[in-house]
């Protein structure tokens, strides 16, 4: 079945160091969505990406959609304090299910 | 502005006790779904509804049962409760399923099973 890689794992940086998260999917992608997951909350919606070769930009956070569809990546210029949180990647293979990826858990020190 | 209510929001079990999670959404959506939450393994999808009176099995469907009687409720159901189970389970909705659009999740059920 699909698989969907999120690396790192854990991020520490120092506050106002930029931080990337990075996703790679096993297939083909009709989409990816991204969400963050403030700690002890649930997963919030930031964006999905439909293009080949997509960039969007919201504010501070710049998300990619790689040209063949099967990677993206999450970059956040100049982090702060308020974007603690694990981001998650979600893939769409055409199905009626995201698949996951296993998230970055990103922390900031003041 | 209630979006997707779970409940409970906390519960523990006894290995073997049966329980249900109930999440309710009031924003008309057709496709509803039960994600459960380990650490380090990101969301995984246990079962999911694209319409009322649907069900289908997502990536780890085993030890669960779904209902969708009503479109603004999907109850999930777990017979009898092993440790395995300790998780938290998210439910979600949305408003389109093909392509998947954004998610809506509930605040999530914290679950343990002694």
């Amino acid at each position: 079945g699909q698989q969907v890689m999120q690396i790192p794992q854990y991020q520490h940086v120092q506050e106002g160091e930029d931080f990337t998260t990075y996703c790679n999917s096993s297939t083909t992608l009709s989409n990816i969505q991204w969400y963050k997951q403030r700690p002890g909350g649930h997963p919030v919606f930031l964006i999905q990406l439909v293009k080949s070769g997509e960039v969007k930009k919201q504010k501070r956070l710049t998300f990619q959609f790689g040209e063949a569809k099967k990677n993206s990546s999450l970059h956040i210029t100049a982090t702060q304090t308020t974007d603690v949180g694990t981001y998650f990647c979600a893939g769409d293979n055409a199905g009626n299910m995201l698949t996951f990826g296993g998230g970055t858990r990103l922390m900031v020190k003041p | 502005n209630a979006g997707v209510t779970q409940t409970p929001k906390f519960r523990v079990l006894k290995t073997g006790q049966s329980m249900t999670l109930l999440c309710a959404q009031d924003m008309n959506h057709e496709y509803m779904y039960w994600y459960r939450q380990d650490p380090g393994m990101g969301l995984r999808l246990i079962h999911y509804s694209v319409g009322e009176g649907t069900t289908a099995k997502g990536e780890v469907p085993d030890g669960y049962n779904v209902s969708r009687l009503k479109k603004q409720n999907f109850l999930l159901g777990l017979e009898s409760a092993a440790p395995s189970q300790t998780s938290v389970y998210f439910c979600a909705s949305s408003g389109s399923g093909r392509p998947a659009g954004e998610l809506f999740f509930g605040e999530g059920s914290r679950l343990t099973v002694l």
